[in-house]
């Protein structure tokens, strides 16, 4: 079983909608909780941050962790087909070389 | 602009051939990290340095060297004992090593044939 699991997708949705992603994962020393977007050709870009149980809001996107659930989810609201991309989950333990743990990412493609 | 230079963008050698990936920031980040992505797999931890003149192996650092003898510097060489090198190569950075998030640069694309 992998330590952090992500629906592969794709995942189609119509522009405007409300789109939820999400990651579960084992470890349950992970404090750190990021998202990525990353393009065709392109590195990932940082769009949440998060540190332990919670949601965190900016722009259309809401990052949401439940620690006891071991599940965390991002919210794209009002989708843009500018948001078609792969999203990455990752994950980190607190401490000196804590290494990220990524998820292996949802293709998402929002239509016209 | 501050950020994390991947160069090149497309990388084209024959089996039997070293290649080494340029990886600059000017973020003045302490600690750099070399990763690997294919297809269905998701990203995997080659080497990482958290300090100048240091580096630490991580998951997968079979067939690749490194070297960190600048503070802006982490290049990565691909040796002819990697097996299945052709892949998308990133590089990435952060403030310090403990919990700041990754920053990555845009990858290097490397085929082997």
């Amino acid at each position: 079983q992998k330590e952090v699991e992500q629906d592969p997708g794709p995942l189609s949705v119509p522009e405007g909608a409300i789109v939820s992603l999400n990651c579960t994962y084992s470890n349950s020393a992970f404090q750190y909780f990021m998202w990525y977007r990353q393009y065709s050709r392109k590195g990932p870009e940082l769009l949440m941050y998060t540190y332990s149980s919670g949601n965190k809001e900016d722009g259309r996107f809401t990052a949401q962790v439940d620690k006891s659930s071991k599940y965390i989810s991002l919210f794209i609201r009002d989708s843009q087909p500018s948001d078609s991309a792969t999203y990455l989950c990752a994950m980190s333990e607190t401490g000196t070389a804590s290494k990220l743990t990524f998820g292996t990412g949802t293709r998402l493609q929002v239509t016209l | 602009d501050g950020g994390i230079t991947q160069s090149p963008k497309y990388l084209f050698r024959k089996e039997g051939q070293n290649v080494t990936l340029s990886c600059e920031q000017n973020l003045n980040h302490d600690a750099m990290y070399w990763y690997r992505q294919d297809p269905g797999q998701g990203l995997r931890l080659i080497y990482y340095s958290q300090i100048v003149n240091d580096f630490q192996k991580g998951d997968i650092a079979e067939g690749y060297s490194v070297s960190r003898e600048k503070k802006e510097s982490f290049p990565l060489t691909v040796t002819s004992a990697q097996k299945n090198p052709t892949a998308f190569y990133l590089c990435a950075s952060r403030l310090d090593s403990r919990s700041s998030p990754l920053h990555f640069g845009n990858g290097t694309r490397l085929t082997v044939t």
